[in-house]
């Protein structure tokens, strides 16, 4: 149980086109989805949580326009990487909580963008 | 803002020994202490958690304990095996519910 997705694995794109990423919970439903960013032999940074239906809260230093989250159901949200640069490039990890559990956070596998 | 210390940044030890992680965290508010599991390319694995009403948890050979006077917590593999090796995080929930500070993560290699 408590299994993520994410699709794309993996992502290359020209400088100046948007990406998008999709993360789903496949076997719960979840309260909120939170989007991380994770430079090589780094930790993970928090970009983002999303609740289903309503604006996502962003980090200090994350642009919004630039990083847009639509949290469409339950058990859907995206984030779409908007005119994106080389410094884009990273490794994307989505969260997801369960309604059922209390704080437990349930990671995907990851997007690795390369944005040329 | 929350802070989480982790140490050490790596660990190197010989297969069947033990290993310890530590962490340290900021905020008396925190209640909830999950370790994760991060292997090269794949996205963090929840391990074992413990949250702030019981001071130990064991699951066959990875326990956690907690001290919440000097908040620290620690993560204890026994018998470790080469598939052990990988990046383990601690984490600390915040007093914003369910957000999650990370530890900067530890390098867990484990030779045969």
């Amino acid at each position: 149980g408590a299994v993520v997705s994410q699709h794309p694995s993996w992502v290359i794109c020209k400088s100046g086109t948007s990406v998008k990423i999709e993360c789903r919970s496949l076997d719960f439903q979840a309260t909120t989805m939170f989007w991380y960013r994770q430079f090589p032999k780094q930790s993970l940074m928090l970009m983002a949580t999303s609740n289903e239906g309503s604006k996502a809260t962003y980090e200090q230093g994350v642009e919004k326009d630039k990083f847009l989250i639509n949290h469409a159901s339950l058990t859907l949200s995206t984030l779409t990487v908007t005119s994106a640069h080389p410094e884009d490039s990273s490794f994307y990890i989505c969260s997801a909580d369960s309604l059922v559990g209390d704080y437990e956070q349930y990671f995907g596998p990851g997007t690795r963008l390369t944005v040329t | 803002g929350e802070n989480v210390e982790q140490h050490p940044s790596t660990l190197s030890v010989q297969e069947g020994d033990s290993a310890v992680i530590k962490c340290t965290y900021s905020d008396s508010a925190s209640n909830y202490f999950p370790w994760y599991k991060q292997e090269l390319g794949k996205g963090p694995q929840l391990i074992i958690d413990i949250r702030s009403n019981v001071g130990e948890k064991k699951d066959q050979r990875i326990a956690v304990t907690l001290n919440k006077t000097a908040k620290h917590f620690s993560l204890h593999i026994t018998e470790t095996q080469p598939e052990d090796s990988a990046v383990y995080f601690c984490a600390a929930s915040t007093k914003y519910g369910n957000k999650l500070v990370f530890g900067a993560g530890t390098i867990l290699r484990v030779k045969s």
